[in-house]
């Protein structure tokens, strides 16, 4: 089965600081990846779509980018409301594995 | 609007059953698979499993961990999906969401989620 791995797991910025948080999986999935955004209480937001295009009323401070193996999620200019938990996903078929998440903290 | 409501959700004794229901409108439902991810307290997200449209046949998959003891099934005339959990054990205990799945987008509609407490 292919499985997702992101890094890191928790993820320390302030208010305007551009982050990046990877994603690798273990065989190439071409670009069926999915960025998610989760926040407690709240069901996941789908933010990207296909590695790298922005879902319909998402920020453009959010963009992804990878193709294969190795993807990645930036924030340009993080915002209060970013703080929150990102997991990455195949969809491409079973199993419809999620990353294990990277937490955003505010430094 | 496009919105997936779920319900069933509550307290159950381990080796108890629950049957969850994931109401679907707004859109065709018809047209996409349907999924549940859990996510258990202090835990990430899990997908749990799927069940595909009438025109795939409505192929089902779970996930490896949880295969035997679940059954994910739909009823179109309903625009309703379910997911009959049996033998639970207390690591079930989690909010469940239903959510489509887009070939394109991925899982772009998801439900507000329904707690599953398994106690002993």
């Amino acid at each position: 089965d292919i499985q997702m791995t992101q890094s890191p797991s928790t993820l320390s910025a302030s208010v305007g600081d551009r982050v990046t948080i990877t994603c690798r999986a273990s065989q190439s999935i071409s670009i069926w990846l999915a960025w998610y955004q989760k926040k407690p209480g709240k069901a996941p937001d789908l933010l990207i779509y296909k590695a790298s295009n922005l879902q319909s009323g998402v920020p453009s401070r959010f963009s992804g980018s990878g193709s294969g193996t190795e993807f990645t999620l930036t924030i340009s200019s993080v915002q209060p409301d970013d703080f929150a938990t990102y997991y990455c996903q195949r969809y491409n078929g079973y199993p419809y594995s999620f990353g294990q998440g990277t937490k955003l903290e505010i430094k | 609007e496009m919105q997936l409501v779920e319900s069933g959700g509550g307290l159950v004794q381990p080796g108890g059953s629950l049957k969850l229901s994931c109401a679907a409108s707004g859109f065709t439902f018809t047209d996409f698979a349907m999924h549940w991810v859990r996510q258990a307290p202090g835990k990430g997200l899990e997908w749990v499993a799927r069940v595909r449209t009438y025109l795939n046949t409505y192929e089902t998959a779970y996930a490896p961990s949880l295969q035997g003891r679940l059954t994910i099934s739909r009823d179109d005339s309903k625009n309703t999906a379910y997911l009959q959990m049996n033998s639970l054990k207390t690591e079930d205990t989690a909010v469940y969401y239903c959510t489509r799945l887009s070939p394109t987008y991925g899982m772009d509609v998801w439900g507000r989620g329904t707690t599953v407490t398994v106690f002993s």
